[in-house]
């Protein structure tokens, strides 16, 4: 498994602002993923994060919103631009390890994010 | 349809009882299968990953049928602390793996 860190652990912002959370793992790992989760929904991945390349995104979610930075292979951050009350979530950071001729993720414990 | 379908429940059961949580998903090349658990303004965590052959873990069966594209997780002699709702997980691979989460079924476990 892996231990993943997340700061910060929540925050409320005002609209317009931007947020950057930061996401660290005990160990090196080749993909790290944010994800997003509303309430009363279900997770929702924003995008994967493989170091030394640009993000790539779902869906619905575009760089100049969610820009990501992966530096090295412990570490990441996702920036929440110009924020709505819409943004308003918990966001997660997580890490796949490979195991046994599959893969496993895990999540570090979320951010929670409100937009005021 | 959705990629990957379950009951959000509420599945309000007495201790000691035995509760099965079924999740369907809509695309037959998904290769790997998962029960995550998230507690209460937490993240989720792996429970248990879901093996053709079916597995089990103390309490804990989880099931895959394939022909009818569903998995399940049955829980025996419940405890108080599986309150929790479980997430099912279905990762398929097509140029790069792509991991799907079900809405999650809420269990209540009542004393």
């Amino acid at each position: 498994s892996a231990v993943i860190s997340q700061k910060p652990s929540r925050d409320i912002c005002q609209r317009g602002t931007s947020l950057t959370i930061q996401c660290q793992v005990d160990s090196q790992v080749t993909m790290m993923f944010w994800y997003r989760q509303q309430p009363g929904q279900s997770l929702t991945l924003i995008a994967t994060a493989n170091q030394g390349s640009e993000a790539t995104y779902e869906s619905g979610f575009v760089i100049d919103k969610f820009p990501i930075s992966r530096p090295n292979l412990t570490f990441s951050t996702l920036t929440v631009s110009n924020m709505s009350p819409e943004d308003s979530s918990i966001y997660l950071c997580s890490v796949e390890i490979p195991a046994s001729g599959t893969s496993k993720q895990y999540f570090g414990p979320g951010t929670r994010l409100t937009v005021t | 349809r959705k990629e990957v379908e379950q009951d959000p429940g509420p599945f309000n059961v007495p201790e000691g009882a035995t509760v099965a949580f079924n999740c369907t998903y809509s695309n037959s090349a998904s290769q790997s299968f998962f029960w995550y658990r998230q507690d209460c303004r937490k993240e989720p965590k792996l429970l248990m990953s879901v093996y053709s052959s079916g597995n089990e873990d103390g309490r804990f069966t989880a099931q895959l049928n394939r022909a009818s594209q569903y998995i399940s997780l049955l829980i025996r002699d419940s405890k108080l602390s599986d309150s929790a709702t479980y997430l099912c997980v279905v990762l398929n691979s097509g140029g790069y793996q792509k991991v799907t989460f079900g809405i999650g079924t809420k269990l209540q476990v009542i004393p």
